[in-house]
């Protein structure tokens, strides 16, 4: 149980472009998902919390007009990287949790999508 | 700003060898999770703490949190080639998770 998925795994994409990442809970509904940036040999950087039907809340200096995240369903989170630049390239992760399910604030992290910005 | 301190940054030991990381905060977290993540791949929960004092067994590996819900450590006996990876813990503040810098532990046969 408990399974997130992400799609795609990896993405390229030229400059100025937008990219859409796609994060699903696909056992069990998740109220709450979480968006988080990763850089080579780092830890986990929140971007911003999404929880059902109402509007995401994004952590202090992410753009969110730069990432849009819909949370239209209760399986499904979208991150779209709008007008993307190479410094956006990145390991972009997301994570679910249903207070149903889990207990203590555990997240099921899905298994990431490489983006690269040309 | 709530800030998870988590040491070594870096480990490199022999299989077989014994190994200890630690988390340490001046916040109180309600619960505190240790995560284990290999390069290309999402982290995978390993274990999570709720309870000051407690400690969980898992398999090779002592997960403890501190009396005050501020620290914790990961301890791993007799590691192996398999351990490789980067361990992270998290603390639960509030609706988030608040994540230590990672720890990078390879382990050499």
């Amino acid at each position: 149980g408990a399974v997130v998925s992400q799609h795609p795994s990896r993405v390229i994409c030229k400059s100025g472009t937008s990219v859409k990442i796609e994060c699903r809970s696909l056992d069990f509904q998740a109220t709450t998902m979480f968006w988080y940036r990763q850089f080579p040999k780092q830890s986990l950087m929140l971007m911003a919390t999404s929880n059902e039907g109402s509007k995401a809340t994004y952590e202090q200096g992410v753009e969110k007009d730069k990432f849009l995240i819909n949370h239209a369903s209760l399986t499904l989170s979208t991150l779209t990287v709008t007008s993307a630049h190479p410094e956006d390239s990145s390991f972009y992760i997301c994570s679910a949790r249903d207070w149903g399910l889990a207990d203590y604030n555990e997240q099921f992290f899905g298994p990431g999508t490489r983006l690269t910005v040309l | 700003t709530q800030l998870l301190e988590q040491s070594p940054q870096f480990l490199s030991i022999q299989e077989g060898e014994n190994l200890t990381v630690y988390c340490n905060s001046s916040s109180v977290f309600s619960s505190l999770q240790w995560y284990r993540q290999e390069p290309g791949e999402g982290p995978v929960l390993l274990v999570t703490v709720v309870t000051g004092g407690e400690v969980k067994k898992l398999k090779r590996l002592t997960f403890q949190f501190g009396d005050a819900r501020k620290d914790s450590s990961l301890h791993i006996t007799a590691a192996q080639p398999g351990d490789t990876g980067l361990y992270l813990c998290a603390g639960a503040y509030g609706n988030k998770l608040v994540f230590g810098a990672g720890t990078i532990l390879r382990v050499k046969s």
